[in-house]
């Protein structure tokens, strides 16, 4: 158990709607990354968050859009889903942003 | 970022040692190396990272070429559990945690 809390573990829904993914860190890490793992595209980094602000951008669309709260749980929005966004999306945390990174187990989003 | 080679697939006896190469021929001198395992389809787990001298933890041992160009991370007595895809990630001193994971090493320990 890394100590990264992530929910739901699964998730299905129709194209064009928006879900919520939910990220707890462990306790006292201040770093939330999120990543996607799609079958073609193998582990994607989306976006850091450090202590409330958005530190480091990846591929993410615009489409999707995350943020960090006070309490420093984080949560990834998708909206306007599309088929090609059914992956694995992963949520890790770290101390800081330079220390090595701990995984939640993920959730799986299927979109029909 | 410096990119990274590794073999697609390994096989390992179970109790034997699991030796995994890593090629990082374009690595910078401040760069580290880290190996990351992922366990079917669950989150990336951290192992071990290095600089230039050989390093030693509780799950595995990561021992660096003099000219940095290659890794070894070894499984001194590889388990079932053991089985997973092994990723080789070279990362800048001080960086994020923007990892760029390849497309790693599928290790099969084999009863």
């Amino acid at each position: 158990d890394s100590g990264v809390t992530q929910t739901p573990k699964h998730l299905i829904t129709a194209t064009g709607q928006r879900v919520t993914l939910r990220c707890s860190p462990r306790s006292g890490d201040l770093s939330v990354y999120w990543y996607q793992q799609s079958l073609d595209q193998g582990l994607q980094f989306l976006i850091q968050y450090y202590n409330g602000e958005e530190r480091a951008k990846g591929n993410i669309l615009e489409r999707f859009s995350a943020q960090q709260f006070p309490d420093l749980h984080s949560e990834l929005n998708l909206s306007s889903l599309e088929l090609g966004d059914s992956a694995l999306y992963f949520c890790a945390s770290s101390v800081e942003g330079k220390t090595e990174a701990f995984f939640g187990q993920g959730t799986r989003l299927t979109v029909v | 970022d410096a990119k990274t080679t590794q073999p697609p697939s390994m096989d390992c006896a179970e109790g034997r040692a699991a030796n995994l190469p890593c090629n990082h021929s374009t690595i910078s001198g401040n760069e580290y190396v880290y190996w990351y395992r992922q366990i079917h389809s669950q989150g990336p787990q951290y192992i071990i990272h290095g600089l230039k001298n050989n390093e030693t933890n509780e799950m595995a041992s990561l021992i660096i070429t003099e000219d940095r160009k290659s890794s070894t991370l070894i499984l001194p007595h590889a388990t079932l559990r053991d089985t997973a895809v092994y990723y080789c990630i070279v990362r800048p001193r001080g960086a994020t945690n923007k990892l760029i994971f390849g497309t790693g090493t599928l290790l099969a320990v084999q009863p």
